[in-house]
């Protein structure tokens, strides 16, 4: 079964400070995606990323977010300096083409901002 | 903006009920989503549709596009069905969208 792998499983920050979140997603899939999910709360979508660039993003997805695809297979998120309110369970999805296809999640990166 | 609702919120029954969890939503989409999530957060797809009826093992989805409306069905259910399920749906825009979630319906099954 493939899978989309996520690194840190737990991080804990300073507030302030930068956080990079690391996905592998899934080989031969196409598109990529960043959603959060505040403790408590429903899992909101952050961005999306086709073709080496950014499809869409929220009104979440501010100045200080970023995502790249480095190498070719890692996809990260960046968070510049981190506030509080940023403290949730980050998931990375992958999704080989939009029609008819799976989308696979990550098993999240819980971010907490102290 | 599509708005995605589920019901109920919560749902405690024993093994073997039938379960229905329902979703509706506001806006025209091009697929809706059924997912599990576990305890410890990670989240599974369990059905990807974009019209009429998808089975896979003890569980059924339907979608009703005209009333933009799903529901989730498990057949004799089990507590290892005990999780979070949640419903999401990519709108109609098309290109790469996001997925607007439901608040998820917390499912206890009691042996």
């Amino acid at each position: 079964e493939p899978e989309v792998t996520q690194t840190p499983s737990h991080q804990v920050t300073q507030m302030g400070q930068e956080v990079i979140l690391r996905c592998v997603p899934i080989s031969n899939h196409l598109y990529f995606y960043w959603y959060r999910q505040i403790l408590g709360q429903k899992v909101e979508f952050l961005v999306s990323f086709y073709n080496n660039e950014i499809s869409e993003k929220s009104e979440i997805f501010d100045d200080q977010f970023s995502v790249e695809r480095p190498d070719g297979s890692n996809f990260t998120l960046k968070i510049r300096s981190t506030k509080l309110e940023d403290s949730a369970m980050y998931f990375c999805a992958s999704v080989q083409i939009l029609s008819g296809n799976t989308i696979y999640f990550g098993e999240g990166s819980w971010l907490t901002v102290v | 903006k599509n708005e995605v609702e589920q019901s109920p919120q919560n749902l405690t029954a024993q093994e073997g009920e039938f379960i229905t969890i329902n979703c509706s939503y506001s806006v025209g989409i091009s697929a809706l989503h059924w997912l599990q999530q576990h305890p410890g957060g990670g989240i599974v797809s369990l059905f990807m549709l974009s019209s009429g009826k998808k089975k896979h093992g003890r569980l059924i989805a339907t979608i009703n596009i005209q009333e933009k409306h799903s529901s989730l069905h498990i057949t004799a259910s089990h507590p290892r069905d005990s999780a979070v399920y949640i419903c999401a749906v990519r709108s109609g825009g098309g290109g790469a969208d996001g997925l607007t979630f439901g608040k998820g319906t917390h499912l206890i099954i009691q042996p």
